[in-house]
């Protein structure tokens, strides 16, 4: 079975501040891995994805991720934190041979002024 | 852009009544899944279709149902709403290479059940 764990529910920046988000996965074949980012009273949105090839991969807003196989991880960050970024971010895990998502329980991410 | 819409934002239902969450995505995406979000939780899989007429159920499907008659048409339905059901529930969409692609989630429909 799959399984994705992030590290920290609640997760507090300095504007300016670096961000790391924690994102765990467990998977027995290597999976596809995906960051969505939730902003206030609303659906998810794709902020990036990690498929094939290049292990650092790149998103919207300035944020990337790397895959680590070797620690099965794929953190989220960004060098700095913007007021705009505070939202909930979930990452997810999927197989290329199945339709379905796991997600990781969310984490929110505050930035203070 | 992909578009999924989910027909209102806002809901207030009593205990015991009928619910209908309706969900429509422009974007002949074969896969649609309905997921409950709650504070800790994060994401539930209540149920999700692959094609037309055709459905599984997720982690939680107790106490709902879905339809998919129409391609684009995804319904969840609540039988007989319990409070326990206040939740906000996101409909997303994906193509049949959505373990590539990722889904594309509706705005929400936050339920409140009184």
């Amino acid at each position: 079975a799959q399984s994705v764990t992030q590290l920290g529910s609640h997760v507090s920046v300095s504007e300016g501040a670096l961000v790391l988000l924690r994102c765990n996965y467990s998977s027995s074949v290597p999976p596809y891995l995906f960051w969505y980012v939730q902003y206030p009273n609303q659906g998810l949105q794709l902020l990036l994805k990690y498929t094939t090839g290049a292990t650092l991969v790149k998103g919207i807003n300035g944020f990337e991720a790397e895959f680590k196989k070797s620690e099965t991880s794929f953190h989220l960050t960004k060098p700095s934190a913007h007021m705009s970024d505070a939202a909930e971010y979930f990452c997810a895990v999927s197989l290329y041979n199945f339709n379905k998502f796991y997600f990781g329980s969310g984490t929110k991410l505050n930035v203070k002024p | 852009d992909v578009k999924v819409t989910q027909s209102s934002r806002y809901l207030v239902k009593r205990t015991g009544e009928k619910v209908f969450l309706e969900c429509v995505q422009d974007m002949d995406h074969e896969n649609m899944f309905w997921y409950r979000q709650d504070p800790g939780l994060g994401l539930r899989l209540i149920y999700f279709s692959y094609d037309v007429k055709m459905k599984e159920k997720g982690d939680i499907p107790e106490g709902y149902s879905v339809s998919r008659e129409k391609k684009e048409r995804f319904s969840l339905i609540l039988e007989s709403a319990s409070t326990n059901q206040t939740s906000m529930y996101l409909c997303a969409s994906g193509p049949q290479e959505m373990p590539f692609y990722g889904y594309t989630f509706g705005s929400g429909t936050r339920l409140t059940v009184v």
